[in-house]
């Protein structure tokens, strides 16, 4: 099936440790976008990316780490700088479409710091 | 910068009652407009899209009309069922950027 995959779906860290959220796609979407998901705050752009190799911050970057070495990947790194890493994470990719980007989400990891 | 406000929620109706989600926007250049759904614990599903002024935007009940002038893209249903209680993000993109979301209203539709 097509779509796009997270992993872990639950994710527990000790402080002080990084930790990496994987998202692959098999849609040959060339961007990717990580957001996270806090309650009551909606969606919060993390990074993106609209070709391999290359990324952009979003609005809320601090803290986090992204690659993009392979078309179908874009793993997300939240590591010992985030100070409240504990949410909701969402991997998203799209095509670049002229008429307007629609993404397409995956299932999402929740990450709790412990 | 772009921006998109929802109505807070929680929204609670009785089964077959009508709905309404408002959305307004404020953004540069002309956005492409965007309902997304949520159910407890997944991800976000594509409910429906307008690309441009006038244009109607509808799936499973659910409709959007997409107006320049007072700058909105409310969502409506005429009559809810128990399986649409969810969290409801309205989001516009312009160009070749990411989607800006709005906050998110839950809804709850009971029987």
């Amino acid at each position: 099936d097509g779509g796009i995959t997270q992993s872990p779906k639950y994710l527990f860290r000790k402080e002080g440790q990084n930790v990496t959220l994987s998202c692959e796609q098999n849609l040959n979407h060339d961007a990717m976008y990580w957001y996270r998901q806090d309650p009551g705050q909606g969606l919060r752009l993390i990074y993106y990316s609209q070709i391999v190799n290359d990324f952009q911050k979003g609005d809320i970057a601090e803290g986090y780490s992204v690659s993009r070495e392979k078309k179908e990947s874009f793993p997300l790194t939240v590591t010992s700088a985030q100070k409240n890493p504990t949410a909701f994470y969402l991997c998203a990719s799209s095509k670049t479409d002229p008429s307007g980007n629609t993404i397409y989400f995956g299932e999402g990891s929740w990450l709790t710091v412990v | 910068g772009d921006s998109v406000t929802q109505m807070e929620g929680p929204v609670t109706l009785s089964e077959e009652a009508f709905l309404t989600i408002n959305c307004t926007y404020t953004a540069t250049g002309y956005p492409s407009l965007f309902w997304y759904v949520q159910y407890p614990g997944e991800g976000l599903q594509l409910l429906l899209k307008a690309t441009k002024a006038d244009d109607k935007g509808s799936n499973k009940g659910f409709e959007a009309t997409y107006r320049k002038e007072t700058t909105s893209f409310h969502l409506e249903k005429g009559s809810v069922q128990v399986s649409d209680s969810a969290v409801y993000f309205c989001a516009l993109t312009t160009g070749n950027t990411p989607l800006v979301f709005g906050k998110g209203t839950r809804l709850s539709v009971i029987a």
